[in-house]
Order: structure tokens, then C-alpha cells, then sequence
């Protein structure tokens, strides 16, 4: 089985400071990494995704997210942060060719001016 | 291009009541679809998800079920609602067999049981 882990619930930062979104996940078979963002009310939208290849994946809204095996980490990172980024991201796991995604609890960004 | 289209967009039902929720997917064909629910401060639990017309897979034991008449739509439905169903649901698309299994959510209907 797999599990995500999102270790902080919660995230503050100012306008135009840099932002880490930490997940760690655990799987016994290799996994493709997800994040997506969910604006409130909304639906989950997809920002950037790993499925092999390139360690570092930029997806849009000028996120990146880079994985590593070793420490089963896919965290999220954005140099500078605009109000417009204030939503709830999620990161998920699937198990290659199992067409399922586990996903993490959410952490909630909030972007103070 | 893909769309994915739920309704309706909000809910109130009284306790006790049916429930019908649907989701219709256009521009693609044989995709598998799913059914999520996001209670509030949990993350998200997948409740059922179907690979082809007439199948469906559950994930969780509940008093919801789903179904699947036609190839790009997914039902959610419930004969007798309970105050915990309350929720926002979600419904996604996936390609076929063999993609990389990248999920495509739709809007979402909340719902409200009182």
C-alpha cells in the first residue's frame, strides 16, 4: 500500500518570498508523483507531475518540484509567491499501471501582503 | 480538448433523502472515471471508480453508489442521505489503460445534508 505525507498543514508566507510545500510518501513499488492546487471551491487542478526522467519538474504557475528516491520526497517549491497562489495543494502517488492516486492531506497556503 | 463537466454545482438535501449526482466527460472515449469525496478539513477519499459501462469498483463500504449507463458518464447516487455524507464531491478522468494514469478532476458539487 501507499501513504502521502504533507508535513505541514499550514503555510504562511509574504509577497514575493520563496515557498517549500513538503511531501513524503512511502511505496514498496515504483509511483508517479502529482501536485495540484484546488482554489477555493474549485476542483483540483494538476501542476506539475513525475513519471521519469528528469529529476526536477517545472510545471505551471512557475512551481517546480523535484523527486527524490532516496529520501521518497517530491517537494514543492515556487521562488516567489503572488497573492493569486493563496489555494489548499495536494500531492498524490499512483502505483505505476495501478490507475489509482493516494493523496495527502492538503497543506493550505496563505499569502499575506 | 478534454472537459469534464458535474452537476448540479451545489446541494442541500434533507436527511433521510435520495441522491443523484452526475458527471459527463467530452473529447475523449473509454476513459476511466472516478468519484472522490473531500470532507471538510480531511484530504481526499476516492469512493468508487469504473473502468468500462457497468463497472465499477468500490473503495469504501458507505450507503452511496455508483454507476455507469454510458461510456463518458458516472453516476453518484444514494437512496437515504446521512448528516456524514455531507461533503465535496469530486469526479476525474484517466486515459486508458496503459497512460500514465494522470487524473483530470471536474468542478465539484457540495453538498449539504441537514
Amino acid at each position: 500500500a501507499q501513504s502521502v505525507t504533507q508535513l505541514d498543514s499550514q503555510v504562511p508566507v509574504f509577497e514575493e518570498a520563496p515557498v517549500e510545500l513538503r511531501c513524503n510518501y512511502s511505496s514498496s513499488v515504483s509511483v508517479y508523483l502529482f501536485w495540484y492546487v484546488q482554489y477555493p471551491n474549485q476542483g483540483l487542478q494538476l501542476l506539475l507531475k513525475y513519471l521519469s526522467g528528469s529529476t526536477l519538474v517545472k510545471g505551471i504557475n512557475g512551481f517546480e518540484a523535484e523527486f527524490n528516491k532516496s529520501q521518497t520526497s517530491f517537494h514543492l517549491r515556487k521562488p516567489s509567491v503572488h497573492i493569486s497562489d493563496t489555494a489548499e495543494y495536494f500531492c498524490a502517488v499512483s502505483p505505476q499501471g495501478a490507475q489509482k492516486l493516494v493523496f495527502g492531506q492538503g497543506t493550505r497556503l496563505t499569502i499575506n501582503p | 480538448s478534454q472537459t469534464i463537466h458535474q452537476w448540479p454545482a451545489t446541494l442541500v438535501q434533507p436527511v433521510g433523502s435520495p441522491l443523484s449526482l452526475e458527471c459527463t466527460v467530452e473529447g475523449t472515449s473509454n476513459p476511466n472515471l472516478y468519484w472522490y469525496r473531500q470532507a471538510a478539513g480531511r484530504g481526499l477519499q476516492l469512493l468508487f471508480y469504473s473502468v468500462g459501462i457497468g463497472q465499477i469498483s468500490s473503495e469504501v463500504p458507505q450507503n452511496l453508489s455508483a454507476s455507469r449507463p454510458q461510456d463518458r458518464q458516472f453516476i453518484l447516487s444514494s437512496k437515504k442521505l446521512l448528516l456524514s455524507d455531507s461533503g465535496f464531491y469530486l469526479c476525474a478522468w484517466s486515459g486508458d489503460r496503459g497512460s500514465t494514469d494522470t487524473q483530470y478532476f471536474g468542478p465539484g458539487t457540495r453538498l449539504t445534508v441537514l
